[in-house]
């Protein structure tokens, strides 16, 4: 299996705190991803990297941000968390067009 | 905007049988890739087959194989000899070439296959 982890794998927030969550990788990989995945929408592209410091938005980037200061971490924020933000997260990594590999999720509650 | 078309919210196969999944996808691009993936209920996403545009031969894991059909725009996923582990959903996916370099994943919404004993 590709070194990717996600963490945490499970959190329950409340409406309008910050959450941070992290996805971190072994294999050097250049391009780096943030999806989310609700019933009835397969998989969404939230935000992705291209490199250090190198990142842009996706399908659906409103009230997320992400930041990579080094190659290995990729950091989504939710700045201030809503119900709709509820969702499974999932990260992936790339070392260019041919392949994707992919974290375990996070599932995020916010109440 | 690009988008993959996945017609088939839920299939059933008998075990032993053969199903096939369907994907339409829209580009104006002529060099890419294609990809189906499966998730299980454990949530992992794993890689069943992926296929280069500008390969006319259609790529072929074991049980999996894909019919391309690139002037259609259609990609079709093929299971033979079907397993109760084959039960998942499968995502079709295309890869977007976003400038820069770099690519991104678009997925169709799934089709959810019950492998029936």
């Amino acid at each position: 299996d590709a070194g990717i982890t996600q963490s945490p794998r499970h959190k329950v927030t409340e409406t309008g705190t910050p959450v941070t969550l992290r996805c971190h990788q072994t294999e050097n990989h250049r391009y780096m991803y943030w999806y989310r995945q609700d019933p009835g929408h397969g998989l969404r592209l939230i935000h992705y990297s291209y490199g250090v410091k190198d990142t842009d938005k996706g399908e659906v980037s409103d009230g997320y941000s992400v930041s990579r200061s080094k190659t290995e971490d990729f950091l989504l924020t939710l700045e201030s968390a809503t119900s709709s933000q509820t969702s499974v997260y999932f990260c992936a990594i790339s070392p260019g067009q041919s392949q994707a590999f992919f974290g375990q999720g996070t599932r995020l509650t916010v109440v | 905007a690009q988008t993959v078309t996945q017609s088939q919210p839920e299939m059933s196969v008998q075990e032993a049988e053969t199903v096939t999944l369907s994907c339409t996808y829209d580009t104006s691009e002529s060099d890419y890739y294609l990809f189906w993936y499966k998730q299980p209920p454990s949530r992992q996403m794993i890689l069943v087959i992926r296929q280069e545009a500008y390969k006319q031969q259609n790529a072929t894991e074991n049980r999996f194989s894909v019919n391309f059909q690139k002037a259609a725009k259609s990609f079709s996923l093929k299971i033979s000899d079907s397993q109760l582990g084959d039960a998942a959903m499968y995502f079709c996916a295309y890869d977007l070439y976003s400038g820069a370099g770099s690519y991104q994943l678009t997925f169709g919404k799934g089709t959810k296959l019950s492998v029936i004993p």
